[in-house]
């Protein structure tokens, strides 16, 4: 079985300054790693993922995430962030090779940017 | 927009009572998922669908059945509602090419079990 951990709940945030989303996790298989974005009253939207090559991903608005094997991490950066990115943020893992992609996610953060 | 509509959007029921959600694609993906959010756990799996009338159980199925008679609709029912399954349930679609396609969330359905 595979687990997401999302090590901060809540991170309060000024504009423009940076921001990190932790995110580990555990897995007997190889997995593909993600990072949802859920603006209030609304669905999850896919942010970024990872597959396979490079393990620095990037999504459109600014946002990167790095993939570290060795220490089973996923972390989430944005250098600047937008009162717009006042969300909650999942990250989450599927099994590689496997049929379907049944996600198992993690607990969420909070981002608050405050002016 | 991916195309899925979740109904109700709001539901308040009593304890003890049967519900069921629907959930309609218009994106004829063949894989059809239901999740539900609670604070601290994130997004997770109650059953999913991988065709017509094939489904299996996610991780929390427990108190839940669904039903898929046609590629675009996904049922899911619970069959005497109870306090602890309030919560917001969010239908998903996904094209299962591979494991790492992109699944696409619905809007959500608020649920309230009195």
């Amino acid at each position: 079985a595979q687990s997401v951990t999302q090590l901060d709940s809540q991170v309060p945030v000024f504009e423009e300054a940076p921001v990190e989303l932790r995110c580990n996790y555990s897995s007997s298989v190889s997995v593909y790693l993600f990072w949802y974005v859920q603006y209030p009253n609304q669905g999850l939207q896919l942010l970024l993922k990872y597959l396979s090559g490079s393990t620095l991903v990037e999504s459109i608005n600014g946002f990167e995430a790095e993939f570290n094997k060795s220490q089973t991490s996923f972390h989430l950066r944005k250098p600047s962030v937008h009162i717009s990115d006042t969300a909650e943020y999942f990250c989450a893992v599927s099994v590689r090779d496997a049929a379907g992609n049944k996600l198992t996610f993690g607990g969420g953060t909070r981002v608050l940017v405050k002016p | 927009d991916a195309g899925i509509t979740q109904s109700p959007r709001h539901k308040v029921t009593e304890t003890g009572t049967p519900v069921t959600l629907r959930c309609h694609q218009t994106e004829n993906h063949r894989y059809m998922y239901w999740y539900r959010q609670d604070p601290g756990h994130g997004l997770r799996l109650i059953h999913y669908s991988y065709g017509v009338k094939d489904t299996d159980k996610g991780e929390v199925s427990d108190g839940y059945s669904v039903s898929r008679s046609k590629t675009e609709d996904f049922l899911l029912t619970l069959e005497s509602a109870t306090s602890s399954q309030t919560s917001v349930y969010f239908c998903a679609i996904s094209e299962p090419t591979y494991s790492g396609n992109t699944i696409y969330f619905g809007e959500g359905s608020w649920l309230t079990v009195v």
